[in-house]
């Protein structure tokens, strides 16, 4: 089993550039997340999909779209990157129950913005 | 907002030693309190988590103390290794729907031999 698979690992952008970073999971899970990480700041809810057609805004969610195109995969795009979206994106599922706290994160894409 | 405050920040450890991280919290509609590890290029990954309703919970060298009065747990790792090594994060997770899990800043614990 995979789990959860984020694509790219590694990215460069030119301030104003978009892209779209990928995450699929093979769990059969029903919701989907993306968290930033940055130092000092821990993991930050940037979007969420409850369910498969859903989609809501998490803590941070400025600059930033995301797509639940079926049950498997989320996407989150930025559409004019700044400097400030330099971060490490993390994907995450979970099923939804037992409700324990428990995500499945992917490895993460690791984002610069020049 | 941070619902969910960490400390400290970094912690090094001798090998063999005890490593305590604090956490504390204000959302009372936490109905689950996980603890991560994350090793350095991975995910977090769950490591442990309690219930509010239960005081303490232990998995092997891993304990969790909790105490719903002063809304405050902590993680204990007895009998520290290098392999501990790695950045941890508490968290306060709510159900309903989909699973609102919110973290702690991180702590980077170091233990060295």
């Amino acid at each position: 089993n995979a789990g959860v698979t984020q694509t790219p690992k590694f990215q460069v952008l030119k301030t104003g550039q978009s892209m779209t970073l990928q995450c699929a999971q093979d769990m059969n899970h029903n919701s989907m997340y993306w968290y930033r990480q940055d130092p000092g700041m821990g993991l930050r809810l940037i979007y969420y999909s409850a369910s498969e057609g859903t989609t809501d805004k998490g803590e941070v969610p400025n600059g930033y779209n995301v797509s639940r195109l079926n049950k498997r995969e989320f996407s989150l795009r930025l559409e004019s990157a700044a400097p400030s979206q330099t971060s490490v994106y993390f994907c995450a599922s979970n099923r939804l129950a037992p409700n324990t706290g428990e995500l499945f994160f992917g490895e993460g894409s690791r984002l610069t913005v020049l | 907002q941070q619902q969910v405050k960490q400390s400290p920040q970094s912690l090094i450890v001798q090998k063999g030693g005890i490593s305590i991280i604090n956490c504390a919290y204000e959302n009372t509609a936490f109905d689950y309190f996980p603890w991560y590890q994350q090793f350095p290029g991975k995910g977090p990954a769950l490591l442990i988590a309690i219930r509010p309703d239960v005081s303490e919970k232990k998995e092997g060298r891993f304990t969790i103390s909790f105490n719903k009065s002063a809304k405050q747990f902590s993680l204990h790792i007895m009998d520290s290794q290098p392999g501990d090594s790695a950045t941890y994060f508490c968290a306060g997770a709510s159900s309903g729907g989909y699973q609102k899990v919110t973290f702690g800043t991180g702590t980077k614990l170091q233990v060295i031999p």
